[in-house]
């Protein structure tokens, strides 16, 4: 079956370290995203990709990077500049063309903590 | 700037009651709508969406969501609650048919 395969489930970070989540997708969607969920605050956009070898910050980007360099995965680095990185973050991916565009795909999210 | 706005953090109801979760959107085009259930320690699953080809929406699980244009709202609900209901409830709007706009998630909690 197709779907987004987020890894690790869980994750933890030392001070001052770089920790790199992963997600790939077999759906063949062109655009595909990441969000931070924090209790009580939804989900927020942290960066999302429309096309290979591009990709747009989204509201919380500060702290984060990513790439695409293939379709089918969009890593997120949360680097030692994010100094609240405990959350649970998820992945997502869609088709750009038709009606209803955005998210309609996510992962089973990551849940990063400090040690 | 688009915005979603949902009324109540937490919901109770007891099973085979009438579920209500509201959400309200700020939007200056006509927006796309989508409702997402998420159950604990896992992603978001598409309840439903509304594209503009019929106002009233039916869903999986036998949720539904009804936009009112004149109110700016898209409530979700369903006849009669299930225990397997219980979860988190997000509703979410997109314009540009790219990222989407999340409320801050509704709590559904289901009694016996």
């Amino acid at each position: 079956d197709g779907g987004i395969t987020q890894s690790p489930k869980y994750l933890f970070r030392k001070e001052g370290q770089n920790v790199t989540l992963s997600c790939e997708q077999n759906l063949n969607h062109d655009a595909m995203y990441w969000y931070r969920q924090d209790p009580g605050q939804g989900l927020r956009l942290i960066y999302y990709s429309q096309i290979v070898n591009d990709f747009q910050k989204g509201d919380i980007a500060e702290g984060y990077s990513v790439s695409r360099e293939k379709k089918e995965s969009f890593p997120l680095t949360v680097t030692s500049a994010q100094k609240n990185p405990t959350a649970f973050y998820l992945c997502a991916s869609s088709t750009l063309r038709g009606q209803g565009g955005g998210p309609q795909h996510f992962g089973d999210g990551t849940r990063l903590s400090i040690l | 700037a688009q915005s979603v706005t949902q009324l109540g953090s937490h919901v109770s109801v007891s099973e085979g009651a009438l579920v209500l979760l509201r959400c309200n959107y700020s939007s200056s085009v006509p927006p796309y709508l989508f409702w997402y259930v998420q159950y604990p320690n896992q992603g978001l699953q598409l309840l439903l969406k509304y594209t503009s080809a019929a106002t009233l929406v039916k869903g999986i699980n036998g949720f539904e969501a009804e936009f009112k244009k004149s109110e700016t709202s898209f409530h979700l609900t369903k006849p009669s609650a299930h225990m397997s209901d219980a979860a988190e409830y997000f509703c979410a709007v997109s314009v540009a048919g790219t990222a989407l706009i999340f409320g801050k998630g509704t709590t559904l909690s289901v009694s016996s």
